[in-house]
């Protein structure tokens, strides 16, 4: 099973950039790379998904080296809204029956005025 | 659509006590998922299914049971419920989809969570 390291913290302010690195060094050939966001006492919500290159939509892009060892959740001018966990997960049910999510301790990104 | 609900938000147990936590999912999803959440901590999967009448272990069964007599509902029940299963339980569904030329891939959708408190 692919395990993922990602920072436990991180620290940015208003207006900002923001680049959350996840290690999954390994990760299978069929496995997608998806990012959760989670707020004080609710459940996860998805952010964005992506196999190789570049994905993007309306709340954040995802950058995905060649080898797919690694990936990057680009957050774009941070709100104080943005304060939250973010999960990466690597793999999901089409790996196989024996797919177990680990959702890890995230990294908690927490965004100053 | 409501997406994924789950009753209650709130409960005390007394130690020794049972009790089912509910989750119900409009969105036909044939996979469901059962999660708990410690306090500054990661989701740990309990129980998962993959359709109706079949469902599997995660990485931490002990203690739990569960269900799948339809497609909407996967109820999670403690039997004897313990101290050390204080804690946040989200109950979760997803589906495969593909797109053209790539693996299947799946996203999951969360509902808001069942806090648990065993005393």
């Amino acid at each position: 099973l692919a395990k993922t390291t990602q920072p436990i913290s991180m620290d940015s302010y208003e207006g900002q950039e923001v680049n959350i690195t996840c290690s999954h060094n390994n990760i299978a050939t069929n496995d997608y790379i998806t990012w959760y966001q989670q707020f004080p006492s609710q459940g996860p919500r998805f952010i964005i998904q992506g196999y190789k290159t570049k994905v993007t939509n309306e709340v954040a892009s995802l950058f995905i080296p060649a080898d797919r060892k690694s990936s990057t959740l680009s957050l774009p001018r941070v709100s104080l809204s943005d304060t939250a966990v973010y999960y990466c997960l690597v793999g999901d049910r089409a790996s196989g029956g024996s797919y177990i999510p680990t959702f890890g301790r995230g990294t908690s990104l927490i965004v100053h005025p | 659509n409501a997406g994924v609900t789950q009753t209650p938000k709130f409960r005390i147990l007394k130690i020794g006590q049972s009790m089912t936590l509910q989750c119900t999912q409009d969105m036909n999803h044939n996979y469901m998922y059962w999660y708990r959440q410690d306090p500054g901590m990661g989701l740990k999967l309990i129980y998962y299914s993959v359709g109706a009448g079949i469902t599997d272990k995660g990485e931490v069964p002990n203690g739990y049971n569960v269900s799948r007599s339809t497609t909407e509902d996967f109820p999670l029940r403690l039997e004897l419920a313990a101290p050390s299963q204080t804690s946040v339980y989200f109950c979760a569904s997803s589906y495969l989809h593909r797109d053209r030329g790539l693996p299947y891939r799946e996203t999951q959708y969360f509902g808001p969570g069942t806090r648990l408190l065993v005393l």
